[in-house]
């Protein structure tokens, strides 16, 4: 069965500052990994993917992520947080040549940007 | 600019009453997820489509949910009899190849 793991509720992190947002996963393949983030009252928007080739995937609004597969993880990082980065982030994990199946979401990580 | 269409946005209704949740994937796109998303479980998957049939619908209550694709561009969840405990977003996510793209989500209030 495929999981997804983040393991803090919760980062604060100062305006101007690096930030990251950690993800592990569990597949019994290969792994297809996402990045999602939920503003207020919105849906989710799709950030960024790893599906195969260079391990540090570059997505929307500055974020790239990195997959390293003897960790099993899949971290968000951003250089430079901005205050309107503030929101809900998901990590989602689907193993590889699944066909288009469910995404398997981890339950969250609040990112809070400090000015 | 393609995207997701749910509606309602909002919905507020008696305990007891049906609910009924309308989606309209992308177009062209073969697969059509929903999810639930509450405080406590986090995103949760109800039933999932592709090419208009359902593949699985494990993760609703049997009893009382219901999702269906008459048409390649509409996509529905009802909820009959429904409960104070079904209040959540839900969102629907359509998707081809890898991501899913979702939409804003239905917030239903049982009251």
């Amino acid at each position: 069965a495929q999981s997804v793991a983040q393991p803090e509720d919760q980062v604060n992190v100062a305006e101007g500052n690096p930030l990251t947002v950690k993800c592990t996963y569990s597949v019994s393949g290969n792994p297809y990994l996402f990045w999602y983030v939920q503003y207020p009252n919105r849906g989710l928007q799709f950030l960024l993917k790893y599906i195969t080739g260079d391990n540090l995937v570059k997505g929307s609004y500055g974020f790239e992520a990195e997959f390293n597969k003897s960790q099993t993880s899949f971290h968000l990082k951003k250089p430079s947080a901005l205050v309107s980065d503030s929101a809900l982030y998901f990590c989602a994990v689907r193993e590889e040549h699944s066909g288009n199946t469910p995404l398997v979401f981890g339950k969250g990580t609040r990112l809070s940007v400090i000015a | 600019d393609a995207r997701v269409t749910q509606t309602p946005r909002h919905k507020v209704t008696e305990m007891g009453q049906e609910v009924t949740m309308r989606c309209q994937p992308i177009l062209g796109h073969n697969t059509v997820f929903w999810y639930r998303q509450t405080m406590m479980q986090g995103l949760e998957l109800l039933a999932y489509f592709r090419n208009r049939a359902p593949l699985d619908d494990s993760g609703m209550p049997k009893d009382r949910f219901s999702a269906e694709m008459p048409d390649a561009t509409l996509a529905t969840l009802k909820i009959q009899p429904s409960e104070p405990r079904d209040s959540a977003v839900y969102f629907c996510a359509s998707g081809i190849n890898t991501e899913a793209f979702f939409g804003q989500g239905t917030r239903l209030t049982v009251v």
